[in-house]
């Protein structure tokens, strides 16, 4: 069965760090891929996607993420991170087998100001 | 444009109580899904609906069933209610393996 995994349950950083989550997704075929963002009490946004071209890909908020497809990655980065960034972070995949949407189990990340 | 509609917003239950959780959207997508999130679990799909009159089941889907009346709306229910229901419900729609786009989520609680 696929399946996502994200392999930081909780980050903590200060303002201005850099910032890389890791995703790792289990399907040999052709998948899309997704990074969403849930701040507290709030729903999921789409921060960045990816389908098929260039494998590094810019999303809102200064993100990126670059899709490895030997690696089955597709790790999520920002190069400095504000106190507003704080948020849960979630990872998800759709193949090209059916409908499912799969995501990761999230990355909680926490920014001290 | 609304987006994804969802009702209630918040539900408390006593165990064995039904309920029915409405979902709607407005884009005239295809495929619609119920996950339920959890501390620490991420997003769990319980049901999902490729199309009008299709539904599949996801990873959780005891204790759940699902209704796709027409294109618009999916509607969760539960029948009799346990506290390990106890979660935040989210519903969301697609156009065609694209993004997704999520409800503001129910919070039911489960007594």
């Amino acid at each position: 069965a696929q399946s996502v995994s994200q392999h930081n349950h909780h980050v903590i950083l200060s303002e201005a760090a850099s910032l890389e989550l890791g995703c790792n997704y289990s399907y040999g075929g052709t998948v899309n891929l997704f990074w969403y963002v849930q701040y507290p009490g709030q729903h999921l946004q789409l921060l960045l996607k990816y389908f098929s071209g260039d494998p590094l890909v810019k999303g809102i908020k200064g993100f990126e993420a670059e899709f490895i497809k030997s690696k089955f990655s597709f790790n999520l980065r920002k190069p400095s991170v504000q106190w507003s960034d704080t948020a849960e972070y979630f990872c998800a995949v759709i193949t090209n087998r059916d409908d499912k949407i799969i995501f990761g189990k999230g990355t909680r990340l926490h920014i001290l100001p | 444009n609304a987006g994804v509609t969802q009702t209630p917003k918040f539900q408390v239950l006593k165990t064995g109580q039904s309920m029915t959780l409405q979902c709607a959207q407005d884009m005239n997508h295809n495929s619609m899904y119920w996950y339920r999130q959890d501390p620490g679990m991420g997003l769990r799909l319980i049901y999902y609906s490729a199309s009008e009159g299709t539904t599949d089941k996801g990873e959780v889907p005891n204790g759940y069933n699902v209704s796709r009346l027409n294109k618009r709306e999916f509607s969760l229910r539960l029948e009799s209610a346990a506290p390990s229901q106890t979660s935040v419900y989210f519903c969301a729609s697609i156009r065609a393996r694209n993004e997704q786009f999520f409800g503001p989520g129910t919070r039911l609680t489960v007594l």
